[in-house]
């Protein structure tokens, strides 16, 4: 138990499909991440919340859309995926975005994109 | 550009001593980290260094040379629990961490 929740842990969708991804952190941290992991890759980091505010895009195609209401949750909506998507989505946070280096990762939502 | 460089598997014995290399290049640096990921599970935090030495916890030490490039994960006493993914991460100096691809150990009885 790391203090991260993310739902559902598993996901499969069609192309055409629109879902969303939810994570939810009970440590008051005040920044969080949605990382991408591929087999044998190294983490590809997608966006980040400082304090709800987004402070990193990192050149993310638009069908990823992520949403932080506030610090504690953290939404990533997908839409028109591609297979190539297909990966465990990572969501991580920190009490600042200085501790950046001191995640805590939730479990991760394993997508597939048929 | 930046880059981390580990290797991709490594097997070792139940009870012996492993040693996960990791070399980094980065625009500036603000410490190198360890993680552990079990197949399946999150990665968790397992160390950090900012400056030249050795840092231990436990039966997991880690070293970092800064003028190098390289820090190392040591793991003792082996168990079969420590069989799991290391990745590596550096820091830069907009506090972006760069990772690794990750090292799969393998531990054999």
């Amino acid at each position: 138990e790391t203090g991260v929740t993310q739902t559902p842990r598993h996901l499969v969708m069609g192309m055409t499909n629109k879902k969303s991804l939810k994570c939810e952190q009970h440590l008051g941290h005040n920044a969080m991440y949605w990382y991408k992991q591929s087999a044998k890759k190294p983490l590809e980091l997608m966006f980040v919340y400082n304090f709800k505010e987004q402070t990193e895009n990192n050149s993310v195609p638009s069908r990823f859309s992520p949403e932080c209401p506030n610090s504690s949750h953290l939404f990533l909506h997908l839409h028109t995926l591609q297979p190539e998507d297909s990966a465990l989505y990572l969501c991580a946070s920190s009490q600042g975005e200085l501790e950046a280096g001191e995640l805590f990762f939730g479990e991760g939502s394993r997508l597939t994109v048929l | 550009g930046q880059n981390i460089d580990q290797p991709t598997e490594m097997t070792a014995t139940e009870g012996a001593i492993v040693q996960i290399n990791c070399t980094y290049q980065t625009s500036g640096f603000n410490g190198l980290f360890w993680y552990q990921q079990h197949a399946g599970e999150a990665p968790t935090f397992l160390s950090y260094n900012v400056l030249d030495g050795l840092e231990e916890k436990g039966r997991f030490s880690s070293f970092l040379s800064r003028s190098k490039g390289y820090s190392y994960l040591l793991l003792k006493e082996l168990q079969m629990k420590d069989s799991a993914s290391y990745l590596c991460a550096a820091m830069d100096s907009n506090y972006q961490l760069i990772w690794g691809a990750g090292t799969k150990l393998i531990i054999k009885p």
